[in-house]
This record gives C-alpha cells, sequence and structure tokens, in this order.
C-alpha cells in the first residue's frame, strides 16, 4: 500500500522559512513526478508545486514562485518543500502528492501536515 | 492560474443520480485529457475518483463517471448513497506544465 507521510509543520512568525519532509515508501519513489498541495482552513485545495521523476524539470504555483523551492533525494524516497519568506496566507494543510507513472495525474496523497504562519 | 470553475454546491436524494461540472479553457481541461477528479470528506485527505476524464481507479463504484466536452468536464454519481456526501474537486494539467484545481463542490444527500 503507497504510504506518503509528511512532517515538518508547524506555528512560525511571518517573514521566517521552514521545511517540509515527505517520506515515500510501498512504490518505485524514483520513477514518479511528485507535488505538493496545500488547502487552507475551510477553504479549496491548491496546487503548489511538481518536481519530475529525477529533479530535472521543477514548476511551481504564482503564488509561490521565488519563495518556495521543491526537491527530492531519490537515495531517501524523500520529497522535500523549502518555504521561505513565509506569509500569513501560507497558513494551510500541505499535502504530498505522487503522480500516476509516466502520467501527469495525482493518484495518492498523504494525510497532511500543518503550517500555521502567525506573530 | 486561474482555478477551474465548479458548483460551490450539488444536492440530491438517495438513489438520484447528480452531475458536477467543471469549466477551464483550452488551456488546460479542452487541451489535454489529463482531468482527474477527487473525493474529500471532512478532516481526510483526497482520494483519487476518476483519471484521464472518465477512467476509474480499482476499487472505485462504477456509480462514478466522468465526460468531457470543449473546456468543460464533468462527474456524474449515480444511485447516489449516503456515504457520498463529501467535497469534491476536478483538477488538470495545464499548458505550462503546472496543475490546476477547481474551488470545490459540496454534495449533500438529502
Amino acid at each position: 500500500q503507497v504510504q506518503l507521510v509528511e512532517s515538518g509543520g508547524s506555528t512560525v512568525q511571518p517573514g521566517r522559512s521552514l521545511r517540509l519532509s515527505c517520506a515515500a515508501s510501498a512504490f518505485t519513489f524514483s520513477r514518479h513526478g511528485m507535488h505538493w498541495v496545500r488547502q487552507a482552513p475551510g477553504k479549496g485545495l491548491e496546487w503548489v508545486a511538481v518536481i519530475s521523476y529525477d529533479g530535472s524539470d521543477k514548476y511551481y504555483a504564482d503564488s509561490v514562485k521565488g519563495r518556495f523551492t521543491i526537491s527530492r533525494d531519490n537515495s531517501k524516497n524523500t520529497l522535500y518543500l523549502q518555504m521561505n519568506s513565509l506569509r500569513a496566507e501560507d497558513t494551510a494543510i500541505y499535502y504530498c502528492a505522487k503522480d500516476r507513472l509516466a502520467v501527469p495525474i495525482i493518484d495518492y496523497w498523504g494525510q497532511g501536515t500543518l503550517v500555521t504562519v502567525s506573530s | 492560474q486561474s482555478a477551474l470553475t465548479q458548483p460551490a454546491s450539488v444536492s440530491g436524494s438517495p438513489g438520484q443520480s447528480i452531475t458536477i461540472s467543471c469549466t477551464g479553457t483550452s488551456s488546460d481541461v479542452g487541451g489535454y485529457s489529463y482531468v482527474s477528479w477527487y473525493q474529500q470528506h471532512p478532516g481526510k485527505a483526497p482520494k483519487l475518483m476518476i483519471y484521464e476524464v472518465s477512467n476509474r481507479p480499482s476499487g472505485v463504484p462504477d456509480r462514478f463517471s466522468g465526460s468531457k466536452s470543449g473546456n468543460t468536464a464533468s462527474l456524474t454519481i449515480s444511485g447516489l448513497q449516503a456515504a457520498d456526501e463529501a467535497d469534491y474537486y476536478c483538477s488538470s494539467y495545464t499548458s505550462s506544465s503546472t496543475r490546476v484545481f477547481g474551488g470545490g463542490t459540496k454534495v449533500t444527500v438529502l
């Protein structure tokens, strides 16, 4: 059974940084594109970023471009999201998610980790 | 990167059929077959219900079906059941290699 376990969420002050991690298991991590998707309290899903299976391609939502960096370590089966210059509007549950093999469709999600940006 | 347009809410009685629409542009929904639908119950992670417009993952009941016409995709739930009460989101691949979600539709079983 595919497992995606996020960690690193916490409460931080505006302007500070935070790094999220996602540990993957039960599938060949190095063959799948991976995403971060967030959901503000009581709101809908917002796509944040995607990284290709080998890390060579990365794409971001306009709302986080220049502040967030997605990366992966295929030797550790782990996905990361480095979040800098955090704002109150970045407060959300952050989900790690995987693409189907060679198809740009998210098929599995982690349970999420909560990031709260507040002074 | 504008969100896809979904109705905020749809309701139906048990046993009825409902359809949720998802409208985008030729740069996302209309341009690709990479449209998917997700079900999310309160406090839970989203679950894939339909992929590539009309395909169901194993384990998803055949009461769930998907289609697309032009820039609008649709999810139909037939034989509505109490367990179907949830939020539903559509998503599409885009011409910028990004992804976009709809605003979500709350399905209520009367």
